[in-house]
This record gives structure tokens, sequence and C-alpha cells, in this order.
């Protein structure tokens, strides 16, 4: 079955800087890649994703990277924030319609 | 839309109890999943339903547990009898042709 490894499990970063999230995927079926920040005691929230047929998407200061062929997908952020402190999961669906999650990264800004 | 809407929001029992934790999916959406949240295991995806039909149940850990979905509107997830290891936030998503998940405010479970 699929299986999505994430790194690093924790990051912290200067307020200003660049944040940058690695998964990792194992089923090459996978066509769907959502990234979720989750704050603490809030439900997981989507704030970017990524379809096999693209290699990068950008949102203001988000973006997403994909590579199929090493089956590994990104997250940046960039000019952190202190509100960017969450912990941010990755996830890689299959053909069926199954998510995986990645274990989570704990972002922390310091300001 | 009201969004996926899950109750109880808390729920404190004694083990040994019967629990039933309910989810309302947005409206037409077609998938609906189950998910539970710990520190140790992180969110684990239990079981998934396509159009009130159950696809994937291999994340139920036990006998215990057990889930329905009698219509496209009503999910429930039930824990016979619970265990203190059950403590945790089981959360509800729904989508659309298993796209973007959207996830309720989630059930947060004590089992004493």
């Amino acid at each position: 079955g699929e299986n999505v490894e994430q790194h690093p499990s924790t990051l912290s970063v200067q307020e200003g800087d660049s944040a940058v999230i690695k998964c990792t995927y194992s089923d090459s079926a996978s066509n769907y890649f959502p990234w979720y920040k989750q704050e603490l005691g809030k439900r997981p929230q989507l704030i970017i994703d990524i379809r096999s047929n693209v290699g990068e998407k950008k949102d203001q200061r988000i973006a997403v990277t994909l590579n199929k062929t090493a089956k590994h997908f990104s997250l940046h952020i960039t000019e952190t924030q202190p509100e960017d402190s969450a912990v941010y999961f990755c996830a890689a669906r299959n053909s069926w319609g199954k998510f995986q999650f990645g274990a989570g990264t704990q972002v922390v800004v310091t300001p | 839309d009201a969004g996926v809407i899950q109750s109880p929001r808390h729920e404190v029992t004694e083990m040994g109890q019967e629990v039933t934790l309910r989810c309302k999916p947005i409206s037409g959406h077609d998938y609906l999943f189950w998910y539970r949240q710990t520190m140790m295991r992180g969110l684990e995806l239990l079981i998934y339903f396509n159009n009130n039909v159950p696809i994937d149940d291999s994340g139920m850990p036990e006998d215990r547990f057990s889930a329905k979905m009698p219509n496209a509107s009503f999910s429930t997830l039930k824990i016979q009898p619970s265990e203190p290891r059950d403590s945790a936030v089981y959360f509800c998503a729904s989508s659309l042709a298993a796209d973007t998940q959207y996830f309720g405010p989630g059930t947060r479970l004590t089992v004493l």
C-alpha cells in the first residue's frame, strides 16, 4: 500500500526566512498531493495541492513542487511569519481514492 | 455551506462503555473518511466510504470499532466496548470525487 514519509518532524525558523518540508511516497500511481496546515486544537485545513500532471504550483508565499520520477514532493514557505507556526501534513492519494498522510512537521517561526 | 459537522465535540466516558461518533458530510460530497489523531500515531485513516459503501476499512484497529453510512448525509463510528487507548481526536472528512478533503472540527474522546 501507499506509504508517505515526511521530513523533518520539527522545523524552527527565524521570521522572514524560508521553510521547506519534504515528503516521499511509494505508490507510483498516486496522482494527487495535498498539503494541510493544522493549528493547535483545530482541524487540518488545505493550504495548497498539486496533481501529477503539474511540476510546480505557487500561491503567494506558499509553493509546492512535485518530482514524479523520484516520487517526492515538497512544500516551500517563503518570508515566514509567526502565524505560519503550525503542524503541516502532506498526503498522497492513490488511484482508489485512498489518502495516506505523512507524520507531520511542527513548524515554529520565531520573531 | 455549513461544512462537515461532527458531534459530539467532546466525549468523556468510562472504559467498557459504548461510544458513538456522528458525522454529517458536506452536501453533494460522495466520499467520507474517518480519521483518528494521536500524538503517538499521527493522523490515521480508519475507514472510508464512496456513495455510502465502505471501500477500505483496513485501518479499523479492532472489531470493537465499526462504522456505518446509512445515507449520503450521515455516518457513525462506534466503539464498543471503549478502552483508554481509544482516547484520541476523531476527524470526519468529506470530498467530491476523492478530491480535496474537508475536515470536520473533530470529536475529542477521552476514555477513563
